[in-house]
């Protein structure tokens, strides 16, 4: 089955600058990749996904990349604000199927 | 967003009763969902894909007899677990995917509320 690594697993910044989360997947048939934010004891939420016909996708703080070739994808958060610290987590999926989740990374944004 | 819901919440339980999950799509039908187990301060990790209609297929390593999954609707799916112990307190999320009639659909799977179970 498919193997999702994402790291860091913590990661602390000051509010303003930009944070970076990697993961990489080792099925090649994997075709989406969701990024879930997730408040303590709350459900996952989707903040950005990328499918693997696009390589980049923005939206206003928050930017995916994927790179095919290698099976890495990588989430770029700008201009962090205090809101933003949660774990977040990336997975992979075939068509929409199964998620895999990578094991997370606590983000804090310090004020 | 569709919505998909949980119940109950949280339950607390003794150990060697059996606990059951609901996880309901409240306005799309879903032909599959997921269930999902998050230990403390872990990953999300998946352990069955539910069918409506028929037999739940399992993830390496998850005992079908103990998590028994029944999807008897297209907006139902129940998670049982049996005789229940204490390492099996978890937090249990179920995801649910919309596949949208027509090719402007956009095919997404959305989260339950999660329930916690505790089991004493």
């Amino acid at each position: 089955g498919e193997n999702v690594e994402q790291h860091p697993s913590t990661l602390s910044v000051q509010e303003g600058d930009s944070a970076v989360i990697k993961c990489t997947y080792s099925d090649s048939a994997s075709n989406y990749f969701p990024w879930y934010k997730q408040e303590l004891g709350k459900r996952p939420q989707l903040i950005i996904d990328i499918r693997s016909n696009v390589g980049e996708k923005k939206d206003q703080r928050i930017a995916v990349t994927l790179n095919k070739t290698a099976k890495h994808f990588s989430l770029h958060i700008t201009e962090t604000q205090p809101e933003d610290s949660a774990v977040y987590f990336c997975a992979a999926s075939l068509n929409f199927n199964k998620f895999y989740f990578g094991s997370g990374t606590k983000l804090n944004v310090k004020p | 967003g569709a919505v998909v819901s949980q119940h109950p919440s949280w339950v607390i339980c003794k150990s060697g009763t059996s606990v059951k999950i609901e996880c309901r799509s409240l306005d799309f039908q879903a032909t599959t969902m997921f269930w999902y187990r998050q230990f403390p301060k872990q990953s999300l990790m998946l352990m069955a894909t539910s069918n409506e209609g028929s037999k739940a297929t399992y993830e390496q390593g998850v005992e079908k007899d103990k998590f028994l999954i029944n999807h008897a609707s297209l907006t139902l799916s129940t998670l049982t677990v049996t005789s229940a112990h204490p390492e099996d307190s978890s937090f249990y999320i179920c995801s649910a995917r919309q596949t949208p009639e027509g090719l402007a659909g956009v095919t997404t799977q959305y989260f339950g509320p999660g329930t916690r179970l505790t089991v004493l």
